[in-house]
């Protein structure tokens, strides 16, 4: 089965800009999650869907991130406006849902100057 | 009580010998702990999972031990080999909504 998609790979943005990540899921996961992965430290959870429903946001920073999943399927992630701070990869995963098992994509790096 | 401790930060075991890499939790309420294995430039990638009415699970030459009165659980890999190297990562995750909480990571390099 594919795996789950993120582009762009890689991204270098000076700070006061935006920037969009975007992932696919794997087909029929109903949870989708974006983490935050500063180097040398484990993933963070910034956001959870359920479908298109958010389950946790706790942690994303709602003044500059955003997070929508369309129609269950496709999410994107947003800063407006980036801070050197944001730099970090930002991994996107998927999982079926009630069987607990997360597959991580490869990651966005964003590198904020 | 979210927070997933983990140690060594950084671990060095020669070919054949075996890496122990150890978690704490707090929150009872965690049901599940997934291990990750994440190689640079990738995703974490499940690599064995335990729930906490067991106390040991293997998969060919990786164990999970589970301590549940300790709220502790250990990765054990047996006959290390060089493509072992990489970072390991535990998790626990809630019961009820599916939230993966990590730890801090242990890099771990295997020498010939």
């Amino acid at each position: 089965e594919a795996g789950v998609a993120q582009s762009p790979r890689y991204k270098i943005i000076e700070k006061r800009q935006s920037v969009a990540f975007w992932c696919n899921p794997i087909s029929g996961h109903a949870t989708l999650y974006w983490y935050q992965q500063i180097l040398g430290q484990g993933p963070k959870l910034l956001i959870q869907f359920q479908n298109n429903g958010v389950v946790d946001d706790s942690q994303l920073p709602k003044d500059r991130f955003s997070a929508e999943r369309l129609k269950g399927v496709d999410s994107t992630l947003k800063i407006q406006p980036a801070k050197l701070e944001d730099s970090a990869v930002y991994l996107c995963a998927s999982s079926f849902g009630q069987g607990l098992e997360a597959f991580f994509g490869q990651g966005t790096r964003l590198t904020v100057v | 009580q979210q927070q997933v401790k983990q140690s060594p930060q950084s671990l060095i075991v020669q070919k054949g010998g075996i890496p122990i890499i150890n978690c704490a939790y707090e929150n009872t309420a965690f049901d599940y702990f997934p291990w990750y294995q994440q190689f640079p430039g990738k995703g974490p990638a499940l690599l064995i999972a335990i729930r906490p009415d067991v106390s040991e699970k293997k998969e060919g030459r990786f164990t999970i031990s589970f301590n549940k009165s300790a709220k502790q659980f250990s990765l054990h890999i047996m006959d290390s080999q060089p493509g072992d190297s990489a970072t390991y990562f535990c998790a626990a995750v809630l019961d009820g909504n599916e939230k993966l909480t990590f730890g801090t990571g242990t890099r771990l390099t295997i020498i010939p």
